[in-house]
């Protein structure tokens, strides 16, 4: 148990379909990210939010859409999304300042069909 | 941030000491080693970090050389559990979040 809470554990959709994975953490941190782990590649970091504010943004299509409502919790919004998109989304929090460890959830395994 | 070099796989016998190389020739003076882990289809784990010196806790010890050219994770008693993928990232300190760049890091296999 980290802190960090994600769900669903396992998604799966069409490509047609819209889906949001979420993730939720009450370690006081107020900086969030989204990874993805696609099969037998290293973690590929998607998005970062420090204070509510979008920071980072590694060249995701826009069929990947996140949100941050506020500190304690994170959202990616799914849609039109293509089979290559299945793979381990993993969210992760920390303190704001750098220098610090990140807290990362248990992921959510996607499938598109 | 600067690249990480680490040896794809390694062994080690339960009970023994497992130690983790990993190279970073190019890190800045104002840049961290962090060390994560990830066991199988688990998020990564914190494991340590540190800047110059020697660091220590529950889990492991961090050994970085004096020109901070490369250091090694220690894990002093290893057992079946720490079974798992170990990744060495270099970072800055910066205003905003962390950016951890993950690589392939090394795969354990602590054996009995």
């Amino acid at each position: 148990e980290t802190g960090v809470t994600q769900t669903p554990r396992h998604l799966v959709m069409g490509m047609t379909n819209k889906k949001s994975l979420k993730c939720e953490q009450h370690l006081g941190h107020n900086a969030m990210y989204w990874y993805k782990q696609s099969a037998k590649k290293p973690l590929e970091l998607m998005f970062v939010y420090s204070l509510e504010e979008r920071v980072e943004n590694n060249s995701v299509p826009s069929r990947f859409s996140p949100e941050c409502p506020n500190s304690s919790h994170l959202f990616l919004h799914l849609h039109t999304l293509q089979p290559e998109d299945s793979a381990l989304y993993l969210c992760a929090s920390s303190p704001a300042k750098g220098g610090t460890e990140a807290f990362f959830g248990q992921g959510t395994r996607l499938t598109v069909v | 941030d600067a690249k990480t070099t680490q040896p794809p796989s390694m062994d080690c016998a339960e009970g023994r000491a497992a130690n983790l190389p990993c190279n970073h020739s190019t890190i800045s003076g104002n840049e961290y080693v962090y060390w994560y882990r990830q066991i199988h289809s688990q998020g990564p784990q914190y494991i340590i970090h540190g800047l110059k010196n020697n660091e220590t806790n529950e889990m492991a010890s961090l050994i970085i050389t004096e020109d901070r050219k490369s250091s090694t994770l220690i894990l002093p008693h290893a057992t079946l559990r720490d079974t798992a993928v170990y990744y060495c990232i270099v970072t800055g300190r910066r205003a905003a979040g962390n950016k951890l760049t993950f690589g392939g890091g090394t795969r354990v296999l602590v054996k009995p």
